[in-house]
Formats: structure tokens, sequence, C-alpha cells
């Protein structure tokens, strides 16, 4: 069964500090795979993508690592803001079109 | 661009009551889908399409139907609300994939439904 796991569940960190979430996947056969972010009351919205060939990719403040071959993924966050504040998804896709959500991290940036 | 619009924001049923969630997409995709969000799980896929016409169950369908008689409009019926169905629920629509690459979801703003 294709699983994603995320940690941690939940995390509080001061503004300006620096984070790293981790997802941790089962999914064959592996597509990509996406980070979400997801603010209160709203619908997810996609921050990046990454395939099997990227290791690496940033957008922004945030920066998205592929470790294809233990089936990891982190997404570091730099310099956090108060409007980080979310929860963050990872996605992963299966083949074309299944795909499968992780639980998310809840982050919460404060002053 | 509006995007994806589901409608009502929010709605309390009783157990019994049917309903309908609309949902809405001017990016002229194919794919669309609806998902449930409850605590401490990740969204579930209840029914998709991948083309006016065509649907198909998803991980969690029953209690749910779905038809799409256009490309904009994908509705998501409750036949009768249970309180399991406590949950808020997601319409997605899909771009397509390039380079063999899933393409990204587009959600909407999300439907708050509680059945008493």
């Amino acid at each position: 069964k294709n699983q994603v796991e995320q940690s941690p569940q939940s995390l509080i960190i001061l503004e300006g500090k620096n984070c790293t979430l981790q997802c941790n996947y089962t999914v064959s056969p592996f597509s990509n795979l996406r980070w979400y972010k997801q603010d209160t009351g709203r619908g997810p919205v996609s921050l990046t993508i990454m395939t099997f060939s990227e290791n690496t990719k940033s957008n922004g403040r945030y920066t998205a690592t592929l470790d294809a071959d233990t089936k990891q993924s982190s997404l570091h966050i730099t310099a956090s803001q108060l409007s980080d504040s979310a929860s963050y998804i990872c996605v992963v896709s299966a083949g074309y079109q299944k795909v499968t959500f992780g639980t998310g991290t809840k982050l919460q940036v404060i002053p | 661009n509006a995007g994806v619009t589901q409608t009502p924001k929010f709605q309390v049923l009783k157990t019994g009551q049917s309903m309908t969630l609309q949902c809405a997409q001017d990016m002229n995709h194919e794919y669309m889908s609806w998902y449930r969000q409850d605590p401490g799980m990740g969204l579930r896929l209840i029914h998709y399409s991948v083309g006016a016409g065509i649907t198909d169950q998803g991980e969690v369908p029953n209690g749910y139907n779905v038809s799409r008689s256009t490309t904009e409009d994908f509705p998501l019926r409750l036949l009768s609300a249970a309180p399991s169905q406590t949950s808020v629920y997601f319409c997605a629509s899909r771009a397509p994939g390039e380079r063999g690459r899933t393409g990204e979801l587009f959600f909407g703003e999300g439907s708050r439904l509680t059945v008493l």
C-alpha cells in the first residue's frame, strides 16, 4: 500500500528562525513529489514539485530536497515569517493518476 | 481567473437529509476530484472524473454521488447524510502533466459540513 508519512506532526518556531519538515514515502512507481501549503480555512496550494532526477529545488525561502534512494524529502524554510504559519502537505504521485497525501505538518511561527 | 470555486462554504445538515456541494473551475482542466479532510488524516479521494461524462470512485466513495455533464462543473451529492460525513470537503482540478509528471492540483476553498 502506498504511504506518505510526515514529521513532525506539529512545530512551533520563533519568527526569523529556520526549520525543516520531513516526508518519507513508500510509493511505487514513483512519478513526482509535491509540497503544498495549506493556510487555515483555505485549500492547499502547490509550493514545489520534485521529480526523480531532481535533488534540490528552491522557491523563495522554501527549499525542497529529494533523496529517491532513501525515499525521503524535506522542506526547509529559511528566515521564517508569521505568514509561514500553515500546514505543509507532502503529496507523492505514483504513475500518472494516483496521488497519496501525507497527513501534514502544522507549523506555527510566533513573534 | 477564479480558479476552482466551491459552494457553500458552510452547511449544517440533519441526519438523513441530502444536499449537493457545487464545484466549478474555469481552467479547462479535464481532471477533477473531490476529497474529504478529517483531523489527523490526509486528504482522501472520494470521486474523480477524467473528463465530461466520465466518473470513477476513489478511496471513500460510499454515501456520495457525482456527475460530470460539462468540463467546468463537478457537483458532489450526499444522498442521506450521516454524522460520519461531518468533514471539510475540497474540490480540485488538475493541470495536464508535463514530461510524465502528474500535473498540479488546484483546490477550492473548501466546504465545511456538519451533520447532526
